[in-house]
């Protein structure tokens, strides 16, 4: 059974709309992320929380949010959005945030923005 | 900043014959270096890691091996599957106070009968 769900698996969305991507976690990980993954980009980070603090943001654009209602929880809400943005989005977790171990991935959330 | 070069987009092979992914990486710390496996419609998944300077490490048939002086971590196996067929991406966290993993481009791995 998947460790790391992520909700919902495909999506399509209108420029300039809103979505919220769903990621929960079930390793019992203190360290939470979320990557993207374009057919230009390899994976690129985005985010990453400790015990729902943001630590890092890679993100310049703001219409990008994480939010953390629980340790195990991590959504993503996208506003405003551009066909740019379609990519699969990727949320990762790891034991502890900074101890440079594995990450684990979730299976993505595609986003088709047209 | 820190980055990781991945040089082959495309690597196809006929199964049974030895591969060899290239990585090389730049950074001003003591890296930790990663290769991630992606089968199709799948997550991506930790294949192998090092941190230590020439020293092999392997996994499931790969191995790679840390060289410093040379900044490189190239994947290699002496004989590919066809189930190895997939993207393999070289992973790079500096040794520094943050975990933001950075990776490479991948390189898309083939394998045909």
């Amino acid at each position: 059974d998947p460790k790391i769900i992520q909700k919902p698996k495909y999506l399509v969305a209108v420029t300039g709309s809103e979505k919220i991507l769903i990621c929960e976690q079930y390793l019992g990980h203190n360290a939470m992320y979320w990557y993207r993954q374009s057919a230009k980009k390899p994976l690129e980070f985005m985010f990453s929380y400790s015990y729902q603090k943001l630590m890092d943001n890679q993100t310049a654009s703001s219409r990008f949010q994480p939010q953390s209602s629980k340790k195990n929880h991590l959504d993503l809400q996208i506003t405003a959005l551009k066909p740019d943005d379609s990519a699969t989005y990727f949320c990762a977790s790891s034991q502890d945030w900074g101890n440079t171990g594995q990450l684990y991935f979730g299976e993505g959330s595609k986003l088709t923005v047209l | 900043g820190d980055s990781v070069t991945q040089t082959e987009g495309l690597v196809t092979l006929t199964k049974g014959l030895p591969v060899m992914l290239n990585c090389t990486y730049q950074t001003t710390y003591s890296p930790f270096l990663f290769w991630y496996v992606q089968h199709l419609n799948e997550a991506p998944k930790l294949l192998l890691k090092s941190s230590t300077d020439n020293k092999r490490t392997e996994h499931q048939g790969f191995y790679a091996t840390l060289h410093k002086s040379s900044s490189s971590f190239h994947l290699q196996k002496s004989s590919v599957q066809l189930s190895d067929s997939a993207l393999y991406f070289c992973a790079l966290s500096p040794s520094s106070n943050t975990n933001k993993v950075v990776f490479g481009t991948g390189t898309r791995l083939q394998v045909l009968p």
